[in-house]
Protein backbone atom coordinates (compact mmCIF):
# COMPACT_ATOMS: atom_id res chain seq x y z
CA UNK A 1 0.00 0.00 0.00
CA UNK A 2 1.33 3.24 -0.66
CA UNK A 3 2.77 5.99 1.83
CA UNK A 4 3.59 9.27 2.88
CA UNK A 5 7.53 8.93 3.77
CA UNK A 6 9.10 11.31 5.82
CA UNK A 7 13.11 11.99 6.42
CA UNK A 8 14.92 11.83 8.93
CA UNK A 9 12.48 10.30 11.40
CA UNK A 10 14.53 12.45 14.18
CA UNK A 11 16.79 15.78 13.86
CA UNK A 12 18.48 17.31 16.70
CA UNK A 13 19.36 20.79 15.98
CA UNK A 14 20.80 23.98 17.84
CA UNK A 15 18.19 26.75 18.75
CA UNK A 16 18.63 29.34 15.77
CA UNK A 17 19.71 27.14 13.46
CA UNK A 18 17.47 25.86 10.40
CA UNK A 19 16.20 23.28 9.90
CA UNK A 20 14.23 21.61 6.32
CA UNK A 21 12.15 18.55 7.16
CA UNK A 22 11.60 16.51 4.04
CA UNK A 23 8.21 14.49 2.69
CA UNK A 24 7.57 12.23 -0.19
CA UNK A 25 3.24 11.89 -0.25
CA UNK A 26 1.23 9.51 -1.72
CA UNK A 27 2.33 9.81 -5.87
CA UNK A 28 -1.31 10.39 -6.94
CA UNK A 29 -1.67 12.73 -4.07
CA UNK A 30 -2.21 16.70 -4.69
CA UNK A 31 -3.15 17.94 -1.24
CA UNK A 32 -0.28 17.83 1.19
CA UNK A 33 -0.18 19.44 4.93
CA UNK A 34 1.61 19.94 7.51
CA UNK A 35 1.07 19.43 10.97
CA UNK A 36 2.91 19.29 14.39
CA UNK A 37 2.58 17.42 17.86
CA UNK A 38 4.18 19.00 21.07
CA UNK A 39 4.71 15.94 22.91
CA UNK A 40 1.93 15.14 24.84
CA UNK A 41 -0.69 17.47 23.55
CA UNK A 42 -2.80 16.87 20.32
CA UNK A 43 -2.15 17.38 16.91
CA UNK A 44 -2.03 21.10 14.91
CA UNK A 45 -2.31 22.11 11.71
CA UNK A 46 0.38 24.20 10.11
CA UNK A 47 -0.37 24.39 6.64
CA UNK A 48 -1.83 23.08 3.65
CA UNK A 49 -0.36 23.28 0.13
CA UNK A 50 -2.13 22.52 -2.98
CA UNK A 51 -0.82 23.39 -6.80
CA UNK A 52 2.12 25.10 -5.91
CA UNK A 53 0.49 27.02 -3.18
CA UNK A 54 -0.20 27.43 0.02
CA UNK A 55 -3.95 27.22 0.49
CA UNK A 56 -4.24 27.52 4.23
CA UNK A 57 -2.61 28.35 7.08
CA UNK A 58 -3.15 28.71 10.86
CA UNK A 59 -1.36 30.88 13.12
CA UNK A 60 1.50 28.98 14.03
CA UNK A 61 2.55 28.90 10.33
CA UNK A 62 4.59 32.28 10.65
CA UNK A 63 7.52 34.19 8.74
CA UNK A 64 9.80 31.77 10.63
CA UNK A 65 8.09 28.57 8.42
CA UNK A 66 7.98 27.91 4.95
CA UNK A 67 7.16 25.20 2.27
CA UNK A 68 8.30 23.79 -0.59
CA UNK A 69 7.54 21.30 -3.27
CA UNK A 70 11.37 21.89 -5.28
CA UNK A 71 10.49 18.73 -7.44
CA UNK A 72 8.00 16.61 -8.66
CA UNK A 73 7.67 14.13 -5.22
CA UNK A 74 9.21 16.23 -2.29
CA UNK A 75 7.76 18.40 -0.24
CA UNK A 76 9.43 20.23 2.06
CA UNK A 77 8.91 22.15 5.81
CA UNK A 78 11.56 24.81 6.49
CA UNK A 79 12.11 25.89 10.02
CA UNK A 80 14.21 29.27 10.46
CA UNK A 81 15.61 30.54 13.22
CA UNK A 82 14.40 27.43 15.64
CA UNK A 83 13.67 27.87 19.22
CA UNK A 84 13.20 25.67 22.08
CA UNK A 85 9.19 25.64 21.58
CA UNK A 86 9.97 24.14 17.63
CA UNK A 87 10.41 20.84 19.26
CA UNK A 88 7.93 18.32 18.50
CA UNK A 89 6.76 15.67 16.32
CA UNK A 90 6.10 17.15 12.36
CA UNK A 91 4.07 15.07 10.63
CA UNK A 92 3.34 14.77 6.77
CA UNK A 93 0.24 14.05 5.08
CA UNK A 94 -1.28 14.29 1.71
CA UNK A 95 -4.93 13.59 0.17
CA UNK A 96 -6.60 12.54 -3.09
CA UNK A 97 -7.50 15.34 -5.82
CA UNK A 98 -11.27 15.93 -5.86
CA UNK A 99 -13.81 18.29 -4.76
CA UNK A 100 -17.67 17.95 -3.83
CA UNK A 101 -19.42 15.18 -1.81
CA UNK A 102 -18.01 12.16 -3.73
CA UNK A 103 -14.15 13.12 -2.41
CA UNK A 104 -15.52 14.10 0.79
CA UNK A 105 -14.54 10.79 2.15
CA UNK A 106 -11.02 11.12 1.42
CA UNK A 107 -8.91 10.98 4.78
CA UNK A 108 -5.29 12.59 5.02
CA UNK A 109 -2.90 9.92 5.13
CA UNK A 110 0.05 10.60 7.53
CA UNK A 111 3.52 9.91 7.32
CA UNK A 112 5.70 8.44 10.03
CA UNK A 113 6.90 11.75 11.84
CA UNK A 114 9.71 13.61 12.37
CA UNK A 115 10.81 14.52 16.05
CA UNK A 116 12.56 17.63 15.80
CA UNK A 117 14.55 18.58 18.96
CA UNK A 118 16.13 21.88 19.48
CA UNK A 119 18.75 21.85 22.16
CA UNK B 1 -14.87 26.51 22.67
CA UNK B 2 -13.46 23.80 21.93
CA UNK B 3 -13.98 22.13 18.06
CA UNK B 4 -13.09 18.40 19.14
CA UNK B 5 -13.63 17.47 22.53
CA UNK B 6 -12.49 14.06 24.26
CA UNK B 7 -13.66 13.47 27.87
CA UNK B 8 -11.63 10.04 28.58
CA UNK B 9 -8.06 10.70 28.82
CA UNK B 10 -7.90 7.02 29.18
CA UNK B 11 -9.66 4.11 28.85
CA UNK B 12 -9.02 0.60 30.20
CA UNK B 13 -10.48 -2.93 28.88
CA UNK B 14 -9.90 -6.46 28.63
CA UNK B 15 -9.00 -8.04 25.57
CA UNK B 16 -12.08 -9.09 23.44
CA UNK B 17 -14.09 -7.02 25.26
CA UNK B 18 -15.55 -4.02 22.87
CA UNK B 19 -15.02 -0.22 24.47
CA UNK B 20 -16.23 3.02 23.29
CA UNK B 21 -14.36 6.27 23.12
CA UNK B 22 -16.15 9.05 23.26
CA UNK B 23 -15.80 12.21 20.45
CA UNK B 24 -17.99 15.26 20.54
CA UNK B 25 -17.66 18.08 17.96
CA UNK B 26 -18.98 21.79 17.11
CA UNK B 27 -19.67 23.16 14.05
CA UNK B 28 -21.91 25.15 12.19
CA UNK B 29 -21.52 23.97 8.70
CA UNK B 30 -23.84 21.74 7.42
CA UNK B 31 -21.00 19.66 5.86
CA UNK B 32 -18.23 18.33 7.54
CA UNK B 33 -16.28 14.93 7.84
CA UNK B 34 -15.17 13.64 11.32
CA UNK B 35 -12.34 11.09 11.46
CA UNK B 36 -10.84 8.55 14.02
CA UNK B 37 -6.88 7.80 13.98
CA UNK B 38 -4.51 5.61 16.32
CA UNK B 39 -1.29 6.43 17.26
CA UNK B 40 0.47 3.80 19.05
CA UNK B 41 3.15 4.87 21.16
CA UNK B 42 5.86 4.25 17.88
CA UNK B 43 4.31 7.93 16.57
CA UNK B 44 2.47 7.10 13.54
CA UNK B 45 -0.95 8.31 12.68
CA UNK B 46 -3.29 5.16 11.47
CA UNK B 47 -6.36 6.09 9.51
CA UNK B 48 -9.30 4.48 10.86
CA UNK B 49 -12.49 5.03 9.92
CA UNK B 50 -14.38 8.64 8.42
CA UNK B 51 -18.32 9.39 8.85
CA UNK B 52 -19.44 12.30 6.67
CA UNK B 53 -22.03 14.52 7.90
CA UNK B 54 -24.54 13.56 5.07
CA UNK B 55 -23.97 9.69 5.79
CA UNK B 56 -27.33 8.01 6.59
CA UNK B 57 -25.13 5.14 8.09
CA UNK B 58 -22.75 4.76 10.83
CA UNK B 59 -19.56 3.97 9.42
CA UNK B 60 -18.13 0.34 10.00
CA UNK B 61 -14.27 -0.62 9.12
CA UNK B 62 -13.71 -4.52 10.56
CA UNK B 63 -13.54 -4.19 14.42
CA UNK B 64 -14.08 -0.17 13.80
CA UNK B 65 -17.62 1.25 13.72
CA UNK B 66 -18.62 4.52 14.55
CA UNK B 67 -21.88 5.49 16.23
CA UNK B 68 -22.64 9.25 14.89
CA UNK B 69 -25.29 10.50 16.92
CA UNK B 70 -25.91 13.84 14.51
CA UNK B 71 -28.63 15.76 16.94
CA UNK B 72 -25.79 15.24 19.68
CA UNK B 73 -23.13 16.40 17.73
CA UNK B 74 -20.81 13.10 18.65
CA UNK B 75 -18.91 10.38 17.14
CA UNK B 76 -18.24 7.49 19.14
CA UNK B 77 -15.51 5.09 17.89
CA UNK B 78 -16.37 1.36 19.38
CA UNK B 79 -13.99 -0.83 18.96
CA UNK B 80 -15.07 -4.94 19.01
CA UNK B 81 -13.39 -7.51 20.44
CA UNK B 82 -10.25 -5.73 21.76
CA UNK B 83 -6.70 -6.81 20.85
CA UNK B 84 -3.11 -6.22 22.73
CA UNK B 85 -2.44 -4.20 19.93
CA UNK B 86 -5.17 -2.27 20.00
CA UNK B 87 -3.19 -0.22 23.28
CA UNK B 88 -2.15 3.16 21.47
CA UNK B 89 -3.41 6.83 21.57
CA UNK B 90 -6.67 7.48 19.57
CA UNK B 91 -7.61 10.98 18.53
CA UNK B 92 -11.10 12.34 16.84
CA UNK B 93 -10.59 15.12 13.74
CA UNK B 94 -13.10 17.20 12.09
CA UNK B 95 -12.82 18.39 8.47
CA UNK B 96 -15.30 21.46 7.95
CA UNK B 97 -16.98 22.14 5.07
CA UNK B 98 -16.87 19.90 2.01
CA UNK B 99 -13.69 18.65 1.00
CA UNK B 100 -11.86 21.24 -0.35
CA UNK B 101 -8.42 22.04 -1.66
CA UNK B 102 -6.20 22.29 1.59
CA UNK B 103 -8.86 21.88 4.49
CA UNK B 104 -7.08 21.21 7.88
CA UNK B 105 -8.05 18.50 10.00
CA UNK B 106 -9.08 19.54 13.80
CA UNK B 107 -8.30 17.54 16.21
CA UNK B 108 -9.03 16.71 19.49
CA UNK B 109 -6.74 15.90 22.80
CA UNK B 110 -7.06 12.56 22.30
CA UNK B 111 -7.88 9.19 24.33
CA UNK B 112 -5.46 6.47 25.29
CA UNK B 113 -6.46 2.76 25.59
CA UNK B 114 -4.99 0.38 27.42
CA UNK B 115 -6.00 -3.08 26.96
CA UNK B 116 -5.23 -5.74 28.96
CA UNK B 117 -4.82 -9.52 28.87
Amino acid sequence: EPEVTQTPSHQVTQMGQEVILRCVPISNHLYFYWYRQILGQKVEFLVSFYNNEISEKSEIFDDQFSVERPDGSNFTLKIRSTKLEDSAMYFCASSESGLGQEYSNQPQHFGDGTRLSIL
Amino acid sequence: AQKITQTQPGMFVQEKEAVTLDCTYDTSDPSYGLFWYKQPSSGEMIFLIYQGSYDQQNATEGRYSLNFQKARKSANLVISASQLGDSAMYFCAMREGPQQAGTALIFGKGTTLSVSS
